[in-house]
């Protein structure tokens, strides 16, 4: 079974460029979230969708920043126009929603590395 | 507010002695709590989770946690570590305050095992 897959795995952008990242999740993996780690700190969540609605974005740092998961299969996430502080490392990671999904692990991607220079 | 704490930037065993890596939460509700780790150029990688039952968890890789809803601890522990243990590890909580859904992580702790 293939397993999370992030694109690309590095991104160096200058500041007030957009940058695309994306996330392939496990196939029927109905629950795909966003994490994003700055340098040194927690592992912060962004967003969850369930198929291709958002089911919570509270974690979204403001509205420069864009997901979608068109058909509920892969997602991707948008940054525009990308700043300084946006560096970090973006995660994605999947669960089933079979039981109980609060017992599920989540499944975790390699990460995207973007620097913003 | 729920929160994890890992009070160990980095943790230094010398193989074929065990380890402990702390862990200890903040959360409303019944916590359900994992572990993950990264080795480098890799993505997490779950070893354990604690949901209920059994305070004692174990893992993949020989790892095992135990869950003290006193001291709202969850250290992660190997009886025997090896070189190839030496990682970055991240507890993390699910809670009431997210749903159950969503983690939240503590900021890591990297084990270092030396030959």
């Amino acid at each position: 079974e293939a397993g999370v897959t992030q694109f690309p795995s590095h991104s160096v952008i200058e500041k007030g460029q957009t940058v695309t990242l994306r996330c392939d999740p496990i196939s029927g993996h109905d629950n795909l979230y966003w994490y994003r780690r700055v340098m040194g700190k927690e592992i912060k969540f962004l967003l969850h969708f369930v198929k291709e609605s958002k089911q919570d974005e509270s974690g979204m740092p403001n509205n420069r920043f864009l997901a979608e998961r068109t058909g509920g299969t892969y997602s991707t996430l948008k940054v525009q126009p990308a700043e300084l502080e946006d560096s970090g490392v973006y995660f994605c990671a999947s669960s089933p929603r079979v039981g109980e999904s609060s017992y599920n692990e989540q499944f975790f991607g390699p990460g995207t590395r973007l620097t913003v220079l | 507010a729920q929160s994890v704490a890992q009070p160990e930037d980095q943790v230094n065993v010398a193989e074929g002695n065990p380890l402990t890596v702390k862990c200890t939460y903040s959360v409303s509700g019944n916590p359900y709590l994992f572990w993950y780790v990264q080795y480098p150029n890799r993505g997490l990688q779950f070893l354990l989770k604690y949901i209920t039952g059994d305070n004692l968890v174990k893992g993949s890789y020989g790892f095992e946690a135990e869950f003290n809803k006193s001291q709202t601890s969850f250290h992660l522990k190997k009886p025997s570590a090896l070189v190839s243990d030496s990682a970055l590890y991240f507890c993390a909580v699910r809670g009431a305050l997210s749903g159950y859904s969503t983690l939240t992580f503590g900021k890591g702790t990297m084990l270092l095992v030396s030959p």
